[in-house]
């Protein structure tokens, strides 16, 4: 059984300052999301990560993905507050019938 | 304009009663999802569609069904076997299963 593992699960910093948020998983992957939710909202897609090595980068997020170690990391750099929101990493896995299995989000708070 | 779009966005359901939350989607996806967020957590799978007349269990699906009549639509159930039903629900779709799964609004549903 696929399990997919999130940390921190809740998060406070401060405007300006950088941090990581990790995602591991328990089997190989095909492929690994990290999407954004707003309170009250739905899901939004910010990264799909294919391989070993992946990188991606949207503005003050940038996802990585190292398969060997069955881990990705969402890096914030100097955050502002409207990346306040929760994070979910989510990962595919043929064996599970390519369903997507959700880590428990973690809760992004950006301080002024 | 494409997209999913999901109804009612509050939906209230007495004792004993059984309640039908729609998704629609215009995408020409031939997958559909359903899934059931509860406070501080991930997404759960209900029941997922591959393709029209067809549709199988996710790992929640007691006290739930579903149908895909049309390519279009993937109507839930919530049913009064389901004890627990208050919870966001969310729909998804994608080109195929391997793909990335786009989500709608959500429906909130809550028991009186």
């Amino acid at each position: 059984e696929l399990k997919v593992e999130q940390n921190p699960l809740f998060l406070s910093m401060q405007e300006g300052k950088n941090y990581t948020i990790y995602c591991n998983y328990s089997t190989t992957s095909d492929r690994l999301y990290w999407y954004r939710q707003d309170p009250g909202k739905s899901l939004e897609s910010l990264f799909v990560l294919l391989s070993n090595g992946a990188v991606k980068q949207e503005g003050r997020l940038m996802a990585s993905l190292d398969t060997k170690a069955r881990l990705s990391t969402l890096h914030i750099t100097a955050a502002v507050h409207d990346l306040s929101a929760t994070y979910f990493c989510a990962v595919v896995w043929r064996g599970s019938n390519y369903k997507l299995t959700f880590g428990k989000g973690t809760l992004l708070t950006v301080n002024p | 304009d494409g997209g999913i779009t999901q109804s009612p966005k509050y939906l209230f359901r007495k004792e004993g009663q059984n309640v039908t939350l729609s998704c629609e989607q215009n995408l020409n996806h031939d997958a559909m999802y359903w899934y059931r967020q509860d406070p501080g957590q991930g997404l759960r799978l209900i029941y997922y569609s591959q393709i029209v007349n067809d549709f199988q269990k996710g790992d929640i699906a007691e006290g739930y069904s579903v149908s895909r009549e049309k390519k279009e639509s993937f109507p839930l159930t919530v049913t009064s076997a389901q004890k627990n039903p208050t919870a966001f629900y969310l729909c998804a779709s994608s080109i195929s299963l391997e793909e990335t799964q786009y989500f709608g609004p959500g429906t909130r549903l809550l028991v009186l």
